[in-house]
This record gives structure tokens, C-alpha cells and sequence, in this order.
């Protein structure tokens, strides 16, 4: 069985600060890693993706994420928060063909 | 490109009342994944269709159906409704049955009174 643990329900940074969310994952096959974020009343829309090639993924709106297998995580960072990016952020696991498992979310604030 | 629409937005049922939600995927994808996510969780896998047939599943009971169109638009059924069925249900699609280029739509929040 695959899972997922975001660390910390509710993190605030202030503008222009780094943004670290974190996430760990179990999987018993190589995991395929992704991460989405969910503005208010809208839908998930994939940040990033880790399916088994570079392990430092670089994603859209200058999001990041590394792949450490031995710590099994895939934290996802972004050098300088905007107020753009306060929203939900999720963290899921799957191989290339099971469903994705979520981690419960991340909530970012971002203060001016 | 529309994207992955999804029908209605909002919709209020009381107990025990039924409840059909619409999802017509992305263009070129073939294959409907639907979720649930209830306030302040991940969203949950309930059941993928593919060719017109349901192909995977999640931990859901028998009251939560689906159906797949030859247009590859899907529906999804909730019967019996129950306080606990209220969430936001997300349609994601792909092309093939593959993770690694899932679209979700803004989903259809559902409320059981």
C-alpha cells in the first residue's frame, strides 16, 4: 500500500521568503511522486511530477521538488513566495497506472 | 481547449435522495478518474473508467456508481445519500490510463441535508 504524510496542515511565510512544504511517502514499488495545488472553488492542477528520471523536479511558477530516496521525501520548495501562491497544496503517490493516493494538504499564507 | 468540465458546480439533496454528476473530459483523453474530497482531507480515489468500463476502484460502497460514455463523457451515481456524501467531487482525465497526465476539473461541490 502506498501513502502519503504532509507534514504541518497550516504554513505562513512572508512574502518574498522561502516556501518549504513538506512530504513523505511510503511505497513498497518506485513511487512516481507528484504535487498539485488547489485555489479556492477551483480544481487540483499539477505543479510538478517525479516519475523515476532527475531527481530535482522543476515545475511551474518556479516551484521545486527533490526526491530523496533514502529519506523518502519529496519536499517541494520555492525560493521567494509571491502572494499568488497562497493556496492548498497537496502531495500524492501512485506508480504509473494505480490510483493516486493524497496527503491531506498543506495550507500556504502568505504575508505581505 | 475546455478542459475537464464538470456538472453541476454546486447542488443541495437531502438524506436518502439520489444524486447524477456529470464529467466530460479533456480533449483526446480517453479514460475518467473520480474523486472525493471532503472538507479538509486529500481527495480519495472512487473508481476509474476506461472503454466504457469501470477498471479500477477504490474503498467506496456499492451506492457510488458510475458510467461511461461512448463519447468517453462519464456520470457519476450516489444512491441512498448520506450526511457524510457531502464534499467536492472531483473528475480528473488522462489519455489512457496513466497518472502521469491527469487533468481534474473544478469539481462539483456537493451538499446532504
Amino acid at each position: 500500500a502506498q501513502s502519503v504524510t504532509q507534514l504541518g496542515s497550516h504554513v505562513s511565510v512572508s512574502e518574498g521568503a522561502l516556501v518549504l512544504l513538506r512530504c513523505n511517502y511510503s511505497s513498497s514499488v518506485p513511487p512516481y511522486l507528484f504535487w498539485y495545488v488547489q485555489y479556492p472553488n477551483q480544481g487540483l492542477q499539477l505543479l510538478l511530477k517525479y516519475t523515476s528520471a532527475a531527481t530535482l523536479v522543476k515545475g511551474i511558477n518556479g516551484f521545486e521538488a527533490e526526491f530523496k530516496k533514502s529519506e523518502t521525501s519529496f519536499h517541494l520548495t520555492k525560493p521567494s513566495a509571491h502572494m499568488s501562491d497562497a493556496a492548498e497544496y497537496f502531495c500524492a503517490v501512485s506508480d504509473r497506472r494505480t490510483p493516486l493516493v493524497f496527503g491531506k494538504g498543506t495550507r500556504l499564507s502568505v504575508i505581505a | 481547449d475546455a478542459g475537464v468540465t464538470q456538472s453541476p458546480t454546486h447542488l443541495i439533496k437531502t438524506r436518502g435522495q439520489q444524486v447524477t454528476l456529470r464529467c466530460s473530459p479533456k480533449s483526446g483523453h480517453d479514460t475518467v478518474s473520480w474523486y472525493q474530497q471532503a472538507l479538509g482531507q486529500g481527495p480519495q480515489f472512487i473508481f476509474q473508467y476506461y472503454e466504457e468500463e469501470e477498471r479500477q476502484r477504490g474503498n467506496f460502497p456499492d451506492r457510488f456508481s458510475g458510467h461511461q460514455f461512448p463519447n468517453y463523457s462519464s456520470e457519476l451515481n450516489v444512491n441512498a445519500l448520506l450526511l457524510g456524501d457531502s464534499a467536492l467531487y472531483l473528475c480528473a482525465s488522462s489519455p489512457g490510463a496513466t497518472n502521469e497526465k491527469l487533468f481534474f476539473g473544478s469539481g462539483t461541490q456537493l451538499s446532504v441535508l
